[in-house]
Order: C-alpha cells, then structure tokens, then sequence
C-alpha cells in the first residue's frame, strides 16, 4: 500500500498568513494527488483533484501543486472560514488511502 | 442538485452486522463511482472501498475485504454499504461519497457505534 505521510501535523496561522502545507507519498503517485478541507461535525470538502485542478467553486487562494511523491497545499492568504483540517489522499492505486491529516489553527 | 443522504445513526453489538444506505439524486447514478470512507472518533479518513452502479463491480481495502460488500440499485439510486462481525474499533461516522479516484459530493455521514 502507498502511504501518505502530512506535514505539519498541525499548525497555528493568523488570518492573512500564507500557508503550505506538504503530502509525501511512499511511492510515484504521478499527479493523482487530491485535497480535502473538512470541518468538525462536516463531511469533507475537496478542494484540488489531480495534484494543482481547482474544484469549482473553491476560492482561488487554494492552490496545488507536486507531482511524483511530493506535494504542497497553499493557502495564498488564510481566512477565518480556513480554520479546519486538511487531508491528502491518493488515487493512484487502491487503497486510496489519506493521509493523516494537518489541523490548521487560530493563532 | 447533486445529494447523498445517508440512513440514520445506529447502535450495533460486538459481533453484529451494519447496513448503511446512501440514497443519490440530482445526476445520473451510473455514470459515477460511488465510495465510502470511514472516520474514526477524533481520528483520520479511512478509504473503505467504491463501487461502479454501472457495471456492480466493487473494490475494498484489503483489512476490511472479508467483512464487507458494498451493492447499489439502481431502480432507487441507492447504494449500500454492509459490514459484518462488527468490532468495537468498527465505531465511526461512515462516508458515502461520489467519485471512484477525487469524492466531489459527500453525504451527511451515518454514525455507527459498536459496544458489547
């Protein structure tokens, strides 16, 4: 199984702040590298499909971008509704797996 | 619009078996994958599976592939996700989602809790 490892596992940002967040996988995964955002008590939200494909209607301060094992999630200028968790997940061999997930915070 | 709403929350016994729905509406059901992910209390996304409602066809993790089948019916677009021989670890927020490869709609979640 291809594993998907976060980094940070959390972190504490102001609003405005430019925020990058890193999946690695185990093994090449090409671009099939997605990005969910979820909130508590929520189903996730995906917000960047094939590694930098902005999902419509998300914010154009999400962007992708990696290909391979490594990857990045930036957050241009953070907002207040950014406060969340965010996950990597592969879709480049079963199972899918996500990884662990990095919880962004108010500073 | 697209939606996915799930049955309702239950309480299951160690040993027994669980049965969630996922009912569609708003695209056509078989020109999607549909999976299920699973999330622990206080923990990650866990990929259990999907499922073509065009062909039936269905793929599982591998720790989970003996005590689940995932089907869909297509005459009420709804699929259905059973898991047996229930285990206290097995108590989660379940997942129905559309997509086979990114889940672009998810449902509202089924909370499942497992004690003996």
């Amino acid at each position: 199984d291809i594993q998907m490892t976060q980094s940070p596992s959390s972190l504490s940002a102001s609003v405005g702040d430019k925020v990058t967040i890193t999946c690695r996988a185990s093994q090449s995964i090409s671009t099939f590298l997605n990005w969910y955002q979820q909130k508590p008590g929520k189903a996730p939200k995906v917000l960047i499909y094939a590694a930098s494909s902005l999902q419509t209607g998300v914010p154009s301060r999400f962007s992708g971008s990696g290909s391979g094992t490594d990857f990045t999630l930036t957050i241009s200028s953070l907002q207040p509704e950014d406060f969340a968790t965010y996950y990597c997940q592969q879709s480049y061999s079963i199972p899918y797996g996500f990884g662990q997930g990095t919880k962004v915070d108010i500073k | 619009q697209v939606q996915l709403v799930q049955s309702g929350g239950e309480v299951k016994k160690t040993g027994a078996s669980m049965k969630v729905s996922c009912e569609a509406s708003g695209y056509t059901f078989t020109a999607y994958g549909l999976s299920w992910v699973r999330q622990a209390p206080g923990q990650g996304l866990e990929w259990m599976g999907w499922i073509s409602p065009y062909t039936g066809n269905a793929n599982y993790a591998q720790n989970l592939q003996d005590r689940v089948t995932m089907t869909t019916d297509t005459s009420t677009n709804t699929a259905y996700m059973e898991l047996r021989s229930l285990r206290s670890d097995d108590t989660a927020v379940y997942y129905c989602a559309r997509g086979q490869y990114f889940f672009d709609y998810w449902g509202q979640g089924t909370l499942v809790t497992v004690s003996s």
